[in-house]
């Protein structure tokens, strides 16, 4: 049982580079969230998804897509990368809306 | 938008001591969660505290919650120095969100 993984765990983008971060989790959760998290913030929402197939946009949605094609996975994506979205991005996914959440180690993402 | 706050900021006790730290909101919730974060690590789940519920009890954790001030507080008595970490704490909005603090940096000196 891995509970919720992330890959990459670094990654260095010249502004304008794309990027797909994958998050997979085990635990047959419906919910799945992805954050960011800048130093000295706490998390920000960047988009959920509440079941396979559907996705919403949380606090800080502009830039980033994302997808959720299959219950366990949920990619988050970056079409054109800009130096503000260096950060620490974190996946996470739980049972309930309001209930636990289980988090992925994070993404170390520089853009230059 | 933050809808919890932390107090303080950081704090540094020496191992063996108690450590509070204080969340404060500002809309209605139904749960307030406390989570763990080791340096460069994903967030642990410590505990949740629903509305109805004034303190809860996990281990050497106390969690207590204060509706009409909108506030909570989490003690770890008898801190470890395995306890140095950041503390958030987390309410729910009326989405399928939860809104966390900027968090406690709390350091248990050996």
């Amino acid at each position: 049982n891995a509970g919720v993984t992330q890959t990459p765990k670094f990654r260095v983008l010249k502004t304008g580079q794309s990027m797909t971060l994958l998050c997979a989790q085990d635990m047959n959760h419906e919910y799945m969230y992805w954050y960011r998290q800048d130093p000295g913030m706490g998390l920000r929402l960047i988009h959920y998804s509440v079941g396979e197939g559907t996705t919403a946009k949380g606090e800080v949605p502009d830039g980033y897509n994302v997808s959720r094609l299959k219950k366990q996975n949920f990619l988050l994506g970056l079409e054109s990368a800009a130096p503000s979205q260096t950060s620490v991005y974190f996946c996470a996914s739980s049972y309930g809306s309001h209930g636990e959440q289980f988090f992925g180690p994070g993404t170390r993402l520089t853009v230059l | 938008s933050q809808q919890g706050e932390e107090d303080p900021q950081a704090l540094s006790i020496q191992e063996g001591e108690n450590a509070t730290m204080n969340c404060s909101y500002k809309t209605s919730i139904n749960n307030l969660q406390w989570y763990r974060q080791n340096s460069g690590r994903g967030l642990v789940h410590l505990i949740l505290i629903r509305s109805n519920e004034r303190e809860k009890h996990s281990g050497r954790l106390r969690v207590t919650l204060d509706t009409s001030k909108k506030s909570s507080s989490l003690l770890i008595t008898a801190s470890r120095a395995a306890d140095t970490a950041s503390y958030f704490c987390a309410t729910d909005d009326s989405n399928y969100q939860l809104i966390w603090g900027a968090g406690t940096k709390l350091i248990i000196k050996p």
